[in-house]
């Protein structure tokens, strides 16, 4: 069946980097948008990013101030999230999911199992 | 504070209906796609409704949802004690070029 399966969250300290992996499998990865969210406690859920299906279009939520990258690698069927200059905000549980579409959003139906990143000294 | 509003809570007895507001402004709800999550703790989200009112399979027709101007609404009848849960509200928002969702409503049966 449909399935993400994630990587790569845990503990980093203040202003470090960290990245985050999504590996799809059972559809054709290359023909769907994809979406990091995350959520917390206080702010529930956050879009932290979107791709389209080729990667040809990118949006990142401003809050991040260009501190976040989504990238993705079709032939390898996952997706990327580089997380630099981390700060204690950005401590969530990270989702990823697959949008409906290829990119314009329709809803996100498929959902990786999440991933926790505590950022502490 | 989230960009979209929802009530905190809504209760309902077993086989009853509730409805979940979802309020919006023109840059998201009124311009875009409402979709609809069940979220269960310590669990991913998951998606009930997309494209304001389609389900998709595997997602039973007690669930419903409309859109209407700057506001969505999730309906959900025949309550199940299996339904309490969290529900979320998302969309587009094209003046912020991101995703963004409702607080939450938790659903009590």
């Amino acid at each position: 069946q449909d399935q993400l399966v994630q990587s790569g969250g845990g503990v980093v300290q203040p202003g470090r980097s960290l990245r985050l992996s999504c590996a799809a499998s059972g559809f054709t990865f290359s023909s769907f948008g994809m979406h990091w969210v995350r959520q917390t406690p206080d702010k529930g859920l956050e879009g932290v990013a979107v791709i389209w299906f080729d990667g040809s279009i990118k949006y990142h939520a401003q809050s991040l101030e260009g501190r976040f990258t989504i990238t993705r690698d079709n032939s390898k069927k996952t997706l990327y999230l580089q997380m630099n200059r981390v700060r204690a905000e950005d401590t969530a549980v990270y989702y990823c999911a697959r949008e409906r579409g290829d990119g314009k959003y329709h809803g996100m139906d498929v959902w990786g199992q999440g991933t926790t990143v505590t950022v502490s000294s | 504070q989230s960009v979209l509003t929802q009530p905190p809570s809504v209760s309902a007895a077993p086989g009853q209906r509730v409805t979940i507001y979802c309020s919006g402004s023109n840059s998201n709800l009124g311009n875009n796609y409402v979709s609809w999550y069940q979220q269960v703790p310590g669990k991913a989200p998951k998606l009930l409704i997309y494209d304001n009112n389609q389900r998709p399979s595997g997602i039973p027709d007690r669930f419903s949802g409309s859109r209407s101007g700057t506001s969505a609404t999730l309906g959900i009848t025949a309550l199940q004690t299996g339904d309490e849960a969290n529900y979320y509200c998302g969309t587009w928002d094209s003046s912020l070029s991101a995703m963004v969702f409702g607080g939450g409503t938790k659903v009590t049966v």
